[in-house]
């Protein structure tokens, strides 16, 4: 059964560090891995998908690489910034068309002014 | 704007009592979810659907029925809610080419 662990659980930098978050899976046999951003009382955004055949994606300040050998993927966030407080939420399908995200139980981040 | 609308977003209810829970998406989306969320547990899939009338149970179905009748509809039904059916619920969708997930901005349930 695939788990995905989030580490750590909660995170607080000061603005302007560049910073990584982590997410590990216990089964590398994955489809494609998610990476989203849940703000307070909010639905999830997606921030970056890679796809199995891929090492990593970018998106702005946002950089997610993937190695399926490790069963690992990181989060780059650049020059943080207070905006970028929310949860970190990885999620992985594990199978071409299915409908099964497995999610890690994210990272909380605290950007400080 | 290409969105996930779920409602209610918030409800308070009785243990027994029947309600649904709607979610639509103007994607045009084939596929859709539903999930919940717990502390300590994550998010969890409770059902999803592949297209109109084809749906299957995910991790934690019980205690739940959905229906798929119209392509942007997807809403969840409790029959007799439990107080451990107290949750944070998600509505999500993708398209058939894609595979970035779509998310509504969830419902907070109370089930006293």
């Amino acid at each position: 059964k695939q788990e995905v662990t989030q580490i750590p659980a909660a995170l607080s930098v000061p603005e302007g560090e560049n910073l990584v978050l982590n997410c590990s899976f216990t089964d590398s046999a994955i489809y494609n891995l998610q990476w989203f951003r849940q703000d307070p009382g909010k639905g999830l955004t997606s921030l970056l998908l890679i796809q199995s055949s891929q090492r990593e994606q970018t998106s702005g300040r946002l950089n997610a690489s993937l190695d399926k050998s490790s069963g690992r993927s990181t989060l780059y966030i650049a020059a943080s910034q207070p905006g970028d407080s929310a949860t970190y939420l990885c999620a992985l399908s594990s199978q071409g068309g299915s409908e099964k995200l497995v999610f890690g139980k994210g990272t909380k981040l605290t950007v400080n002014p | 704007e290409a969105q996930v609308t779920q409602n209610p977003r918030y409800l308070i209810t009785v243990t027994g009592k029947k309600l649904t829970v709607t979610c639509s998406q103007n994607m045009n989306h084939e596929y859709m979810s539903w999930y919940r969320q717990d502390p300590g547990l994550g998010l969890r899939q409770i059902y999803y659907s592949m297209n109109v009338e084809v749906t299957d149970k995910g991790d934690v179905p019980e205690g739940y029925k959905v229906s798929r009748k119209e392509k942007r509809n997807f809403p969840l039904i409790l029959e007799s809610p439990s107080p451990n059916q107290t949750s944070l619920y998600f509505c999500a969708s993708r398209s058939w080419e894609g595979y970035e997930q779509f998310f509504g901005p969830g419902t907070r349930l109370t089930v006293l």
